[in-house]
């Protein structure tokens, strides 16, 4: 079952806030996130497991509501660099390795 | 440069031929993953090795499509009889510990 991303699009401005969600139906084990910049492969940014734990990366930071089964990813003062398309890719509860990538949210960082 | 490398980064085939890509993992890493993205969507699963052995398989995966990984090594992908649907960009993914590295991708057009 592929995991919801919200929203489809952002516009900021340098220096400003983003969050990008992603909920998913099923129980899940973990939840990755990836950029993804135009005509490249993913980058791997971060894994968040069971058990609810915040991870940060630079200024970019991510949490994971078990519960919920949800997980939001934190872009703090952007960048220009971090423009591109950002995919939560999810692993379910009991389930094989085998992430499911959502259809992506398109950040756009302007100067 | 994430250390997956894929073999070729472009292919342009007729309709009907055969392709077949490449994929070089990190050399320590047991599992590997192809994934198939097209325009707009996040990489969508089609397979996945645990050394030698391939474990699961996607239904988007049909008998044209086949996969090996010999000696548990590199793994090849080969889609026979191609149509213009194979069009996208075909990615191999070589976790290991909690990272996924995806290498850089082969973008198949058939005409």
């Amino acid at each position: 079952q592929q995991p919801v991303q919200s929203p489809q699009a952002v516009i900021l401005r340098e220096g400003e806030d983003a969050v990008i969600n992603c909920s998913s139906s099923k129980a899940l084990y973990s939840v990755h996130w990836y950029r993804q910049k135009h005509g490249e492969a993913p980058v791997f940014l971060m894994i968040l497991l069971k058990g609810g734990e915040q991870k940060g990366h630079e200024k970019i930071s991510a949490s994971f509501n078990e519960k919920k089964q949800q997980s939001s990813l934190y872009l703090t003062a952007s960048q220009l660099s971090y423009s591109g398309t950002y995919f939560c890719g999810t692993e379910t509860a009991g389930g094989s390795y085998i992430p499911t990538f959502g259809r992506g949210t398109s950040l756009i960082v302007h100067p | 440069d994430t250390g997956v490398s894929q073999d070729p980064r472009h292919k342009i085939t007729k309709r009907g031929q055969n392709v077949t890509f490449r994929c070089d993992p990190i050399s320590e890493h047991n599992r590997l993953y192809w994934y198939r993205q097209t325009l707009g969507q996040g990489p969508e699963f089609l397979t996945y090795f645990q050394n030698e052995a391939q474990l699961e398989k996607s239904r988007l995966l049909s008998d044209r499509f086949s996969a090996e990984r010999p000696k548990g090594s590199f793994s090849t992908l080969e889609i026979q009889r191609t149509e213009q649907g194979d069009s996208a960009m075909y990615l191999c993914a070589s976790p290991g510990g909690d990272t996924q590295y995806f290498g850089p991708g082969t973008r198949l057009t058939v005409l």
